[in-house]
């Protein structure tokens, strides 16, 4: 099955900074790379998505970028606020199924 | 705004007994999926559905553990007997589309404590 890695497990950045969160995966075949947004005793959200037909997706404060040669990608939010704080998780999906493959989840703590 | 339900939300029982969980996903949502997550780790799959049919569930425990969906809309998954380490969050999600990949829409989850 797919390997995702991700990076890295805990990030803490003072308000109005940015964060980067990287995964890199193994399975070529993979061609979409959704990010979700997990808060505390809920479930995870979708907050952005791309395929791999794109290298970058913009969303106001939040993009993803894809390098599919080097198999990562990226999630970059812009002037975090408090209400960012929460963990976050990357997947990624093959074109031979529907089937998920997350990784481990950065915990992100924006300090007011 | 449509959500996918999970019940019960919490759940405490001791090692060896009988647990189930319960999903309604997105009305007209295709592809129904259970996940488990441990604390401080990402979601993994233990079993799809397309309809009412098992696409994957080759990481089911399933000396332990089912599931059904029976008619294609709600879905139950048990554990029987429940063992210390199945103490995690059972998340349902669902997906409208088949054969594309699509957004996946998860529930609240079903966090299971065994004692």
């Amino acid at each position: 099955g797919e390997n995702v890695e991700q990076h890295p497990s805990t990030l803490s950045v003072q308000e109005g900074d940015s964060a980067v969160i990287k995964c890199t995966y193994s399975d070529s075949a993979s061609n979409y790379f959704p990010w979700y947004k997990q808060e505390l005793g809920k479930g995870p959200q979708l907050i952005i998505d791309i395929r791999s037909n794109v290298g970058e997706k913009k969303d106001q404060r939040i993009a993803v970028t894809l390098n599919k040669t080097a198999k990562h990608f990226s999630l970059h939010i812009t002037e975090t606020q408090p209400e960012d704080s929460a963990v976050y998780f990357c997947a990624v999906v093959s074109n031979t199924g529907n089937q998920f493959y997350f990784g481990t989840g950065t915990s992100l703590t924006v300090i007011p | 705004e449509a959500e996918v339900a999970q019940s019960p939300r919490y759940k405490i029982t001791e090692k060896s007994q009988a647990v189930a969980f319960w999903c309604d996903p997105i009305s007209g949502h295709a592809t129904l999926y259970w996940y488990r997550q441990i604390l401080g780790q990402g979601p993994e799959l233990l079993v799809q559905f397309q309809d009412e049919s098992v696409v994957d569930d080759s990481q089911l425990p399933k000396d332990r553990f089912s599931a059904e969906r029976l008619k294609g809309v709600d879905s139950t998954l048990k554990i029987q007997p429940a063992e210390l380490g199945d103490s995690a969050m059972y998340l349902c999600a669902s997906s409208w589309e088949r054969g594309i990949t699509g957004e996946l829409f998860f529930g609240e989850g079903s966090r299971l404590t065994v004692l």
